[in-house]
Formats: C-alpha cells, sequence, structure tokens
C-alpha cells in the first residue's frame, strides 16, 4: 500500500509557466484534497473533491485548478505561475463521511517560482 | 467563520518534561477535532482526534480533550523524548463540510537530550 503519492517532489518555474501536480491514492477514497504550506500560516485549503467528476472552491483557489477524472487521481494545476505560489504543495485523501474520518497526506511537492 | 488559534513556538523542552500546547477554535455547530504531528521533510501523519464534546482522543502518551465550554482541544503529554521534535498542528473539520480541515498555523517543538 503506497497510501497518497504526489509528483513531482521538487520543481523549479518561472513566472508564468504552467504545470500540474498530481496526486494518486490506492485507499478508494472518496474525498480529496489540495492544501497548501507557506511559513507561519499552516496549511490552507485550495480545492477538493467528494467524488469522482466532482470538485470544489477552497480558502484559496485563485490560480489554481483541479480535475478528478479518475477516483485514484487528483491533479492540480497552474495555468500561469506566479512568485505568490511557490510553497508547498500537499495532497490528502480521506474516506466519505460526516464526521471524524481521518485524511491521510502525501509527501508533499515544493514548488519554487522565480 | 471557522478558525483555529495555537500557541505560538518554537517551544523547547527538555526530554521527560510536560508538554502543553494550546489550541482554541471558533466554528458553527459542532465541528471535529485534530491533531496532526510533520516530522522534519515529512507530509502530515494524524496523531489523535474526536468528534463530540468530552471526548479524549489518545495516542503515544499523547492526550487532548473537546472542550466545548471552552472551545479548546489542548494538547498534552506527561513526558516528552527527543523523538518527538516536530511540528504540531491542531485542526477542526466542520461538520458536514466535505471533510475539509481548517489548520492553526502550527507549534514547532524540539526536545533536548
Amino acid at each position: 500500500n503506497a497510501g497518497v503519492t504526489q509528483t513531482p517532489k521538487f520543481r523549479v518555474l518561472k513566472t508564468g509557466q504552467s504545470m500540474t501536480l498530481l496526486c494518486a491514492q490506492d485507499m478508494n477514497h472518496e474525498y480529496m484534497y489540495w492544501y497548501r504550506q507557506d511559513p507561519g500560516m499552516g496549511l490552507r485549503l485550495i480545492h477538493y473533491s467528494v467524488g469522482e467528476g466532482t470538485t470544489a472552491k477552497g480558502e484559496v483557489p485563485d490560480g489554481y485548478n483541479v480535475s478528478r477524472l479518475k477516483k485514484q487521481n487528483f491533479l492540480l494545476g497552474l495555468e500561469s505561475a506566479a512568485p505568490s505560489q511557490t510553497s508547498v504543495y500537499f495532497c490528502a485523501s480521506r474516506a466519505a463521511g460526516t464526521r471524524g474520518e481521518t485524511q491521510y497526506f502525501g509527501p508533499g511537492t515544493r514548488l519554487l517560482v522565480l | 467563520g471557522n478558525s483555529v488559534t495555537q500557541m505560538e513556538g518554537p517551544v523547547t523542552l527538555s526530554e521527560e518534561a510536560f508538554l502543553t500546547i494550546n489550541c482554541t477554535y471558533t466554528a458553527t455547530g459542532y465541528p471535529s477535532l485534530f491533531w496532526y504531528v510533520q516530522y522534519p521533510g515529512e507530509g502530515l501523519q494524524l496523531l489523535l482526534k474526536a468528534t463530540k464534546a468530552d471526548d479524549k482522543g489518545s495516542n503515544k502518551g499523547f492526550e487532548a480533550t473537546y472542550r466545548k465550554e471552552t472551545t479548546s482541544f489542548h494538547l498534552e503529554k506527561g513526558s516528552v523524548q527527543v523523538s518527538d521534535s516536530a511540528v504540531y498542528f491542531c485542526a477542526l473539520s466542520p461538520y458536514n463540510q466535505g471533510g475539509k480541515l481548517i489548520f492553526g498555523q502550527g507549534t514547532e517543538l524540539s526536545v533536548k537530550p
């Protein structure tokens, strides 16, 4: 069981470039999430999905898009990267339910935008 | 709205000292509460959780009690070890809102031998 995996681990982009971060989970979880982690700010939710083909905005969605074409994958796209998007990005997944289910996190993707 | 406030770090303790990391929250309804831990260079791992008032979550010697009257979920451990050095995040999940987590800013703990 790999759990939650993220690709790539590290990436450097120039301002204006685009990229896609891939998250994959092998736990058959319904729900998936993308967070960003910045110093002194904890983790903030970018977008999430409660099932294949569905997505919703989180706390900081501007500048990002997502897709959930397959249940096991959740893609995060940056169409035109900006230095403010320099961050560590974490994907997470959890089983469906209304209360207390655990989110399982990937190892993170470190992104530097120059 | 929903928010979580944690005590600021870094917190530096000697091995076998008592640990408390304060966490208070603001939420509508009845959220679930969590403590996650992040070791250097890794993702977050669940440490413990509680889903209703007066529940106590516990794991690896850590404990936290869901106090609705004080809107708190303070993390405690009676005797810390060097291996407990990490960043600790308090988080809440609002009821029936897709399971999203709202995090505090994190508290870095450093335990010296």
